[in-house]
């Protein structure tokens, strides 16, 4: 059972463009919520987290979106750049679950210049 | 920022030998680590959560004889890929629990390539 899905494994964007990456959960205890952002071959990298309680948090040209009745959330990458060109994961975890992150399956950001 | 470092990022071996690989938090101590694995193209999968001082906890359908997970001290959680087989080849990545903040660290990932 998938609990966070990602379902657009690929996505590509102009430089410049905006980013959104897309992810749905079905577990409505989920606490928090968060997108890692991997390169091949290394590991992923924390990029931005949200509460259940909120629906929107931004950091500088992130912002990720939470819509808890549809159980979706996504990310806004605005402007995008090349560097931009990873995988992003999102994932989540309920505080009772001690700190384990249930991944989406990612999807893969291509920004061409 | 919390430190999590992995060893080695890169390993190849023959078929049938034991690899280990190390997963320290630097500069934290951390009672909770997370051993995941990912394959080409597809999530990171949760294997075991590692406590430090007891047993591992297993993820459905992980063999715990086959991926042998110590967490002896609160910097260090090991990974054992025993007789290891071609199908084992992935990339292992762990993750750090900063207790008191929530937040997880992950390492670099290690590669392993069995022949």
């Amino acid at each position: 059972d998938q609990q966070v899905k990602q379902n657009s494994p690929s996505l590509s964007v102009q430089e410049g463009r905006i980013s959104i990456l897309n992810c749905d959960y079905t577990n409505s205890m989920f606490d928090y919520f968060l997108w890692y952002k991997k390169y091949p071959a290394e590991g992923p990298t924390f990029l931005i987290s949200i509460s259940s309680i909120k629906d929107k948090n931004e950091d500088g040209r992130f912002t990720v979106f939470l819509n808890k009745s549809a159980k979706h959330l996504s990310l806004h990458i605005v402007p995008s750049q090349p560097g931009d060109s990873a995988v992003y994961f999102c994932a989540a975890f309920g505080k009772n679950q001690g700190g384990k992150l249930i991944f989406g399956q990612g999807t893969e950001l291509s920004v061409k210049p | 920022g919390a430190v999590v470092s992995q060893h080695p990022s890169r390993v190849i071996c023959k078929s049938g030998t034991s690899v280990k690989i190390e997963c320290r938090s630097l500069d934290f101590q951390a009672t909770t680590m997370f051993w995941y694995r990912q394959f080409p193209k597809q999530s990171l999968m949760l294997m075991a959560t590692s406590n430090e001082g007891s047993k591992a906890t297993y993820e459905q359908g992980v063999e715990k004889d086959k991926f042998l997970i110590n967490h002896a001290s609160l910097t260090l959680s090991t990974l054992t890929v025993t007789s290891a087989h071609p199908e084992d080849s992935s990339f292992y990545i762990c993750s750090a629990l900063l207790a008191n903040t929530g937040e997880l660290f992950f390492g670099e990932g290690s590669r392993l390539t069995v022949l």
